[in-house]
């Protein structure tokens, strides 16, 4: 069965600091996409970022970039330079057809 | 505009009285899929819809049935609602089931059952 982690419950960063938030995952599947969503207080879920498990880069978008390594099946996201519009919490999702695994969250608040 | 809407934002209900959420997308996207949301469980999937009349059972389907008449539609039916299925309700929808595909979510449904 799929299964996502997110070990962090909550983390803290500076502003204008990077942070890494953790996601390993367990899949039997070869094909796979792995997803990181930003949820704010507001509670909508916003879409921030896709790795397919078959790409040879690492994606990025903007300030957020995923550290996937397949070997050791994490998705890792990474925030550069952290603004205090950041603080939310942050889900690691996993999709293999029609089936999708969310992690557990992490709550992530910048400090200034 | 490009959205998921989710219908009615908030409801308070009595046990075994039956509920419908309803969801609808407006972006002709074949995949719909629906969640609750529980603290520390993250999001977990109720039911999802490859295409019109395809339905499958996601992580924790027991309580709820859902159709897909239509391909902007899929709403989510609480027979006889119990108080563990007090949550907050996501539905979301993107435009294929393959898996790089992104998500659209609807802005939640927050149930309580009492």
């Amino acid at each position: 069965a799929q299964k996502i982690t997110q070990t962090q419950p909550g983390m803290f960063v500076q502003e204008k600091e990077a942070v890494t938030l953790d996601c390993t995952y367990d899949t039997s599947d070869p094909s796979y996409g792995l997803f990181w969503y930003k949820q704010p207080s507001s509670g909508e879920m916003i879409f921030l970022i896709y790795q397919g498990s078959y790409d040879q880069q690492n994606a990025t978008e903007g300030r957020y970039s995923l550290n996937f390594q397949k070997a050791r099946k994490s998705a890792n996201l990474v925030i550069s330079a952290s603004q205090l519009g950041d603080s939310a919490m942050y889900f690691c999702a996993m999709s293999s057809l029609g089936d999708m695994r969310f992690g557990a969250g992490t709550r992530l608040t910048v400090k200034p | 505009e490009a959205q998921v809407t989710q219908n009615p934002r908030y409801l308070i209900t009595v046990t075994g009285k039956k509920l419908t959420v309803t969801c609808s997308q407006n972006m002709n996207h074949e995949y719909m899929s629906w969640y609750r949301q529980d603290p520390g469980l993250g999001l977990r999937q109720i039911y999802y819809s490859m295409n019109v009349e395809v339905t499958d059972k996601g992580d924790v389907p027991e309580g709820y049935k859902v159709s897909r008449k239509e391909k902007r539609n899929f709403p989510l039916i609480l027979e006889s609602p119990s108080p563990n299925q007090t949550s907050l309700y996501f539905c979301a929808s993107s435009l294929r089931a393959a898996s790089s595909y992104e998500q659209y979510f609807g802005p939640g449904t927050r149930l309580t059952v009492t």
